[in-house]
């Protein structure tokens, strides 16, 4: 089973700051890293998939970066609204025939 | 709506039941794959098909897990003699990928089963 960290685990900020947290998986074998936003009663939902080191993508008020090569990822949200309120996936994929989950950042968006 | 969609959405079964949960992918999206969320993890990889061939079953977690996709559309995912550790959200994905990593997974909103 592969390592991938998510951090914090949860937060609140306060409505209209801006956030970001940090996903991290292994170095070596790398071949793509997925963000996925889950709200309470839905599925998760697809916000980036990063196959490239140095990628940066962006949807919105929601931004990503990845770092290959010392095996990070940065989500960060411009801004927050009490509807940016959900757990924040990523998951990464090596070797394997598989994407393994982190344990999610947990956002609150306070009013 | 053309989603992946699971059913039942909640299921109630005592220990030692049989249980079957059921995945309408896409239309069309040729892998797909089962995970289990226990409270407070993250999913966690079960199985993976590339229409109807098992790729990799790595992580049923017991041989009383079994899942099939005999037509590569609709999938099931069984659970025999459910044991109460058994108790999670099953969630199943669909992609249009092949590999299955390079466009994104779209869930449905998975299976709550809790083994009384």
């Amino acid at each position: 089973i592969l390592n991938v960290e998510q951090s914090p685990q949860s937060l609140h900020v306060q409505e209209g700051d801006s956030t970001n947290f940090t996903c991290s998986f292994p170095s070596s074998n790398f071949y793509a890293l997925h963000w996925y936003r889950w709200e309470t009663a839905k599925s998760p939902e697809a916000l980036f998939v990063m196959t490239l080191n140095g990628d940066e993508k962006k949807k919105g008020r929601i931004s990503a970066t990845l770092n290959t090569k010392e095996g990070y990822s940065y989500l960060y949200i411009k801004g927050s609204q009490p509807e940016d309120s959900a757990t924040y996936l990523c998951a990464f994929k090596g070797g394997a025939n598989n994407l393994f989950f982190g344990t999610g950042t947990r956002l609150t968006v306070i009013p | 709506g053309a989603g992946v969609s699971q059913s039942p959405r909640y299921k109630v079964a005592k220990r030692g039941q049989d249980v079957a949960l059921r995945c309408d992918p896409i239309s069309g999206h040729v892998s797909l794959f089962w995970y289990q969320q226990a409270l407070g993890q993250g999913p966690e990889f079960l199985t993976y098909f590339q229409n109807e061939a098992q790729l990799d079953k790595s992580g049923l977690p017991s041989d009383r897990f079994f899942a099939e996709r005999p037509e590569g559309s609709v999938s099931t995912l069984k659970i025999q003699r459910t044991q109460q550790e058994d108790s999670a959200v099953y969630l199943c994905a669909s992609s249009s990928s092949a590999t299955g990593y390079l466009s994104p997974l779209h869930f449905g909103n998975g299976t709550r089963l809790t083994v009384t």
